[in-house]
């Protein structure tokens, strides 16, 4: 199973929006909505920012979102905040009934 | 408050054993599937195991299996994990995960890990 592809690094100003995207195949980003995104800041855990898809779980900033169309789901994050500098990784459910991840993206506030 | 608490990592040896356990608290831990996923250093994320709820059902990435064992023990709310033949690309840190309901699909919550360097 190989990994989805995310871009290595994305970056935006404070206050900006931007957009990361996670691309996969039919056998698991296209298969199901059950694609997620997870925060991870350095030397921390992973924390869970979306599931489903598109929702937000609760304590979770409405800054967040999360689309899907075909094989490719975005999360957006609007109104860019410093502690939003972090990586971000994108996982999905598989045909497999495995579970793969995103290399990972690094968010850089400028 | 839900709290995840990694332990059994270390130093070893290539071609030895390792055991990890988590200790889980503040939910019904025999009521949700769990899961292991490990990032090596300055890499990303990797899924590396999950089990339902009941134990009855395990699952493994084809990179990991016949090598690794998941098992939980609900009367003690604990997870574990047995590596064997270690090798030095299995040299991370190792996440226990809960997961939603007796889904494996996501991780709701994560532990701080435990670090197992192979060298």
């Amino acid at each position: 199973q190989s990994a989805l592809t995310q871009p290595a690094s994305v970056s935006g100003s404070p206050g900006q929006s931007i957009t990361i995207s996670c691309t996969g195949t039919s056998s698991d980003v296209g298969a199901y909505d059950y694609v997620s995104w997870y925060q991870q800041h350095p030397g921390k855990a992973p924390k869970l920012m979306i599931s489903d898809v598109s929702n937000r779980p609760s304590g979770v900033s409405y800054r967040f979102s999360g689309s899907k169309s075909g094989n490719t789901a975005s999360l957006t994050i609007s109104g860019l905040q410093a502690d939003d500098e972090a990586d971000y990784y994108c996982s999905s459910f598989t045909t497999s009934r495995t579970v793969v991840f995103g290399g990972g993206t690094k968010l850089t506030v400028l | 408050e839900v709290q995840l608490l990694e332990s059994g990592g270390g130093l070893v040896q290539p071609g030895e054993s390792v055991r990890l356990s988590c200790a889980a608290s503040g939910f019904t831990f025999s009521s949700y599937a769990m899961s292991w996923v490990r990032q090596a250093p300055g890499k990303g994320l990797e899924w590396v195991s999950s089990i339902h709820y009941t134990g009855g059902s395990t699952y493994y990435p084809d990179s990991v299996k016949g090598r690794f064992t998941i098992s939980r023990d609900n009367s003690k709310n604990t997870l574990s994990l047995q590596i064997n033949s270690l090798r030095a690309e299995d040299t991370a840190v190792y996440y226990c995960a809960k997961n939603p309901e007796r889904s494996i699909r996501l991780f709701d919550y994560w532990g701080q890990g435990t670090l197992v360097t192979v060298s």
